[in-house]
C-alpha cells in the first residue's frame, strides 16, 4: 500500500491564482481531512470528510473548498490564493468514524505552498 | 474556545535523563493521540489513548491519559539523541450525547532536543 499520497510536494503561486492540492489514499479509509501547519501554531483542521459525498468545515475553512466524490480522493482547492495561505498542508485519513473506532489518523508527506 | 496546550514548548535535555511533556485540554474528551514529527517530515502516530487511565508504552516513551483532569503526559525515560523531534498531542472532542466529532485539535507541539 502507498498509504496517503499528496501532490505536488512544493508549489509557488502568485496572489489570486487558484490551484488544487491532491490527496489520495489506498487503505479504504472512510475519514479524510486536510490540515495546515504554520510555525508555532501546530496543525489546524481546514476541512474533513466522513465518507464519499460528505464534507464539513474545520477550524480554518475560509478560502478553501473540498469535495469527496470517491473514497480514495480528497482534493483541496484554493480559490484565490493569498499570502496568508503560505503554509505546509497535510492530508490525513483514518479507518472509520464513530465511537466504536479509534480515529488514529495517518498523514501524507505534505505540500509546501508559498504564495507571493 | 477549545484549547490544547502543551508544555514545555521547547525542551533541551541531556542523554540519559528523564522528562515529561504535558498536554492540557479544555473540552470533554476521552480520546487523545500523540504524534512525532521530524524536521521537514510528516507526522507519525505514536500512541492512541482511548479511555481514562489509559497508559501506553513504546521503548523509552510512555503516554498516559487522565480525562477527569483533562491531562495527558508523555514521559521520556533515559533520553537518547534519536528521540529529538517535535511531539504533538491531539484531542478528539466528544459530542454532548457522547458521539464522536471526528475532529482532531492539535497542541502547538513540543520541540525536544536531546544533547549528547
Amino acid at each position: 500500500n502507498a498509504g496517503v499520497t499528496q501532490t505536488p510536494k512544493f508549489q509557488v503561486l502568485k496572489t489570486g491564482q487558484s490551484m488544487t492540492l491532491q490527496c489520495a489514499q489506498d487503505m479504504n479509509h472512510e475519514y479524510m481531512s486536510w490540515y495546515r501547519q504554520d510555525p508555532g501554531m501546530g496543525l489546524r483542521l481546514i476541512h474533513y470528510s466522513v465518507g464519499a459525498g460528505i464534507t464539513d468545515q474545520g477550524e480554518v475553512p475560509n478560502g478553501y473548498n473540498v469535495s469527496r466524490s470517491t473514497t480514495e480522493d480528497f482534493p483541496l482547492r484554493l480559490l484565490s490564493a493569498a499570502p496568508s495561505q503560505t503554509s505546509v498542508y497535510f492530508c490525513a485519513s483514518s479507518y472509520s468514524t464513530g465511537r466504536s473506532y479509534m480515529n488514529e489518523q495517518f498523514f501524507g508527506p505534505g505540500t509546501r505552498l508559498t504564495v507571493l | 474556545e477549545l484549547k490544547v496546550e502543551q508544555n514545555p514548548l521547547f525542551l533541551s535535555m541531556q542523554e540519559g535523563k528523564n522528562y515529561t511533556i504535558y498536554c492540557n485540554y479544555s473540552t470533554t474528551s476521552d480520546r487523545l493521540y500523540w504524534y512525532r514529527q521530524d524536521p521537514g517530515k510528516s507526522l507519525e502516530s505514536l500512541f492512541v489513548l482511548l479511555s481514562n487511565g489509559a497508559v501506553k508504552q513504546e521503548g523509552r516513551l510512555m503516554a498516559s491519559l487522565d480525562t477527569k483532569a483533562r491531562l495527558s503526559t508523555l514521559h521520556i525515560t533515559a533520553a537518547v539523541h534519536d528521540l529529538s523531534a517535535t511531539y504533538f498531542c491531539a484531542v478528539e472532542p466528544t459530542m454532548n450525547y457522547g458521539g464522536a466529532t471526528n475532529k482532531l485539535i492539535f497542541g502547538t507541539g513540543t520541540l525536544l532536543a536531546v544533547q549528547p
